[in-house]
């Protein structure tokens, strides 16, 4: 099966700051990726599918990229609000979770 | 708009077969490439997804999990259900249902969530 990793595990950031989330499937898995935000004792939220489609309602503020292996979710400008654990997943079967980053407060 | 709610036990003692449903609306789950998947994460913990069911009743489950897991709809009522048997402490978690949208073609994505429920497994 194919293993999901996510570095860093967790980043201290200040509002403002540009934040990248790194993704690493264990083998490519073409652009079949998707990013969730979540926060404390609250659903997961979708913010991109296909790897680099915005859902709709989720400020542009936020950006994915990558294909293959290799994927990032990139926040250009940290908001308060966007202090939370973001997911990746494989978008195809089996849907796997990568095991979350968590941005906190600086 | 797409709502989605899960229930069923909040405790269950170990060996036994936890059944939890999942009650939505807003959608058809026999509309073409809807889909309703469940996802669980244990406290302080990562996301694990558990399975997944097709509007055409194809279903696709966890690999580590597919032996103990069954989901099954109800496309009258509205509602998917899944079991789990011989259910263990490390199953302890909070179960979600998930809308997986017709539009998203190959790719599954998950993009309305139910609010959870917690599944405490004790004796």
């Amino acid at each position: 099966d194919i293993q999901m990793t996510q570095s860093p595990s967790s980043v201290s950031a200040s509002v403002g700051d540009r934040v990248t989330i790194t993704c690493r499937a264990s083998q490519g898995i073409s652009s079949w990726l998707a990013w969730y935000q979540q926060k404390p004792g609250k659903a997961p939220k979708l913010l991109i599918y296909a790897a680099s489609s915005l859902q709709s309602g989720v400020p542009s503020r936020f950006s994915g990229s990558g294909s293959g292996t290799d994927f990032t979710l990139t926040i250009s400008s940290l908001q308060p609000e966007d202090f939370a654990t973001y997911y990746c997943q494989q978008a195809n079967s089996p849907f796997t979770f990568g095991p979350g980053t968590k941005v906190d407060i600086k | 708009q797409i709502t989605l709610k899960e229930s069923g036990p909040t405790l269950v003692k170990p060996t036994q077969t936890l059944t939890l449903t999942c009650t939505f609306s807003g959608f058809s789950l026999s509309t073409s490439g809807v889909g309703v998947g469940w996802i669980r994460q244990p406290p302080g913990k990562a996301l694990e997804w558990l399975a997944l069911i097709y509007w055409n009743d194809d279903k696709r489950y966890s690999p580590s999990l597919k032996s103990r897991l069954t989901i099954t709809k109800d496309t009258s009522k509205n509602q998917v259900v899944l079991t789990m048997t011989n259910m263990d402490p490390v199953d302890t978690a909070t179960y979600y249902c998930a809308h997986r949208p017709g539009w998203s073609g190959y790719y599954t994505t998950f993009d309305y969530w139910g609010q959870g429920t917690l599944v405490t497994v004790s004796s």
